[in-house]
């Protein structure tokens, strides 16, 4: 069974202020992470993925993420928020699956505020 | 390109009736999914699909169906609406499936329904 859990539900930062979302997850083997961010009235969109390479992984806009073993950690940072960067962010889960296409379990989600 | 086109964007239905939520993705991907999000809960997987002609339910598959008789569309049927079905229902493909869980998936932009 695989699950994954973010830690706060709601982050606010101050603009030109470091970010940093939790992610903790559950896998009964190694798995693929991915962080995607939901701005409002749109769609999912990929920031970054760990597919067991590099364990710091750099996404788009500014976003990195470092896969933790040991922890079972996989928490998203950026060292300078910027006003656009507020929204939903959804840090998910994939594990090869007994079926045939990949299973994807997503955490409950972050809203990310950015204050002037 | 389009990606993963969602129609329509929002819809009201009275309980009791039916109507077809479509999708269809230029991508020429096999895999396509269909998620419901609620308030404050991430995505959970409805059906999905692996290629034409071949269907398969998710986590909460009740009170839906789906065909998929191209590659290119994936529509998802509501038979009888209920109010328990008001959500935000996302659209998603990808171009492998659990070989390689490591490949993302490309999500439209959604349907909001009410179900009033």
């Amino acid at each position: 069974a695989q699950s994954v859990t973010q830690l706060d539900s709601h982050v606010s930062v101050s603009e030109g202020t470091p970010v940093l979302l939790r992610c903790n997850y559950s896998s009964s083997y190694s798995p693929s992470l991915f962080w995607y961010v939901q701005h409002p009235n749109k769609g999912l969109q990929l920031l970054l993925k760990y597919t067991s390479a590099a364990t710091l992984v750099k996404g788009i806009n500014g976003f990195e993420a470092e896969f933790k073993k040991s922890e079972t950690s996989f928490h998203l940072t950026k060292p300078s928020a910027h006003m656009s960067d507020a929204a939903e962010y959804f840090c998910v889960v994939s594990l090869l699956n007994t079926g045939t296409a990949s299973k994807l379990t997503f955490g409950t989600g972050t809203r990310l505020q950015v204050t002037l | 390109n389009a990606g993963v086109t969602q129609t329509p964007k929002f819809r009201i239905l009275k309980i009791g009736q039916s109507m077809t939520l479509q999708c269809t993705q230029d991508m020429n991907h096999n895999y396509m999914y269909w998620y419901r999000q609620d308030p404050g809960m991430g995505l959970k997987l409805i059906y999905y699909s692996v290629g034409a002609g071949i269907t398969d339910k998710g986590e909460v598959p009740n009170g839906y169906n789906v065909s998929r008789s191209t590659t290119e569309d994936f529509p998802l049927r509501l038979e009888l609406a209920a109010p328990s079905q008001t959500s935000v229902y996302f659209c998603a493909s990808s171009s492998r499936g659990a070989e390689y869980s490591n490949q993302p998936q490309h999500f439209g932009d959604g349907t909001r329904l009410s179900i009033l």
